[in-house]
């Protein structure tokens, strides 16, 4: 059984460019949560996501940033006009239900030049 | 004042000792998290908990509702358990964490 995959991996952009970054959930698991940990801080939440809802985005800047589930394929964290302020190591995590463990992707590490 | 507060914030030890680490927090919580990040920057959560005591090896997590404190014990500390181990409070399903305990274990 998979863990959660995200890729890619390491993402270079320049600035003004848009940045996708993707998660593919554990099998089985229906609900994805994106956390943002920029340079030297902590882990911020994003979004939390079930398949073609978004149930919780109060963690995402109002500007630039979407994120979606489709029914099929992968969470898409979606960021546009990027900044060097977005350099960050992004995780999304899944879990089986709201309120059980969520397993933790490797993480994209954005660099915007 | 965070909601989450961690300590120590670093914690340095010899291999063998048995190590503590602590997380306040001042919310009202469906349950809490232990998570620890390699030097690599991957994620492993540890412990989920909503009462009472969990133990996986050489880990143990409790966490006091009432008092609104968790602990996280590694027993018999190896080098290998260097890393940063992060707390987090799990609210509307939304997770805030801890700034994190970075732990180095010496040989």
């Amino acid at each position: 059984n998979a863990g959660v995959m995200q890729n890619p991996r390491h993402l270079v952009r320049r600035r003004g460019q848009e940045a996708r970054l993707r998660c593919s959930p554990m099998k089985g698991h229906s609900h994805v949560y994106w956390y943002r940990q920029l340079p030297e801080e902590g882990l911020k939440f994003m979004v939390y996501l079930q398949k073609e809802n978004i149930i919780d985005e109060s963690g995402m800047p109002k500007e630039r940033f979407s994120a979606e589930f489709p029914k099929e394929g992968p969470s898409i964290l979606r960021i546009q006009q990027v900044v060097r302020g977005d350099s960050a190591a992004y995780f999304c995590a899944s879990s089986r239900q709201g309120g059980e463990t969520q397993y933790f992707g490797p993480g994209t590490r954005l660099l915007v030049l | 004042k965070n909601e989450v507060e961690q300590s120590p914030q670093n914690l340095t030890a010899q291999e063998g000792e048995f190590i503590t680490i602590n997380c306040s927090y001042s919310v009202g919580i469906s349950a809490l998290h232990w998570l620890q990040q390699h030097p690599g920057g991957g994620i492993v959560s540890l412990f989920m908990l909503s009462s009472g005591k969990k133990k996986h090896g050489r880990l143990i997590a409790t966490i006091n509702i009432q008092e609104k404190h968790s602990s996280l014990h590694i027993t018999a500390s190896h080098p290998r358990d260097s890393a940063v181990y992060i707390c987090a409070v799990e609210t509307a399903r939304q997770l805030t964490f801890g700034s994190g305990t970075q732990l180095t274990v010496l040989p």
